[in-house]
């Protein structure tokens, strides 16, 4: 597509239930990324995808994070048993390749956002 | 663990002045450094980015500055606009995994006309 694509745009969901936020990133670009941004704060890191495989987890802030990637498109972040703590803005990039890695091509690295998905849990 | 560390959270400047935004990281073999600008209740956009390799970057009225010695890079924002107002992180990427972009906590910028 033209851009990052996320849905849903809005959640809202009651403790404890579980949910699914879904990203689809610009057509051709290998590297996928979630990051976490809480009312007024910065960007928290969650995880990154190298075609479909996460080299670090070490973001996800507890195990009932999930996330995962098939076809090297499309992935989903789960979040199990949500707790308020979990209420925030859930944002996916996308890029050409790795943000770190030395690539040839200019603008490779850069990472385009999609809009986020507003998780609210109550 | 790694981070990223920008200063001021805040920055408040005159129409036509200029502003600056410091980052330190802790990764010293970090090698890419980018801006994005996130204005309220959008997604953040690159501005600006530097590698490793280069001590000084810019585009029209935006510089940015890296000291690899000292671990600090730097934005620099010329004869500002209240356009200009918005959210800047800075950002570096960490060794031994090259898809990890770690972002600092933000910088609220307000130019006042």
């Amino acid at each position: 597509g033209a851009g990052v694509s996320q849905s849903p745009s809005n959640k809202v969901t009651e403790k404890g239930k579980d949910v699914e936020l879904r990203c689809d990133p610009i057509s051709g670009h290998t590297a996928l990324y979630w990051y976490r941004q809480s009312l007024g704060q910065g960007l928290e890191f969650l995880i990154y995808f190298q075609g479909n495989s996460a080299p670090d987890k070490s973001g996800l802030p507890s195990d009932r994070f999930s996330a995962e990637r098939t076809g090297g498109s499309v992935s989903t972040l789960t979040i199990q048993r949500t707790q308020q703590e979990d209420s925030a803005v859930y944002l996916c990039a996308s890029s050409q390749g790795l943000a770190g890695a030395l690539l040839l091509s200019s603008g490779a690295n850069v990472l385009t956002f999609g809009a986020g998905s507003r998780l609210t849990v109550l | 663990g790694e981070n990223v560390e920008q200063h001021p959270s805040t920055l408040s400047v005159q129409e036509g002045d200029s502003a600056v935004i410091k980052c330190t990281y802790s990764d010293s073999a970090s090698n890419y450094f980018p801006w994005y600008k996130q204005e309220l209740g959008k997604r953040p956009q690159l501005i600006i980015d530097i590698r490793s390799n280069v001590g000084e970057k810019k585009d029209q009225r935006i510089a940015v500055t890296l000291n690899k010695t000292a671990k600090h890079f730097s934005l620099h924002i010329t004869e500002t606009q209240p356009e200009d107002s918005a959210v800047y992180f800075c950002a570096a990427s960490l060794r031994g995994s090259q898809g990890n972009l770690i972002f600092g906590k933000g910088t609220k910028l307000s130019v006042k006309p």
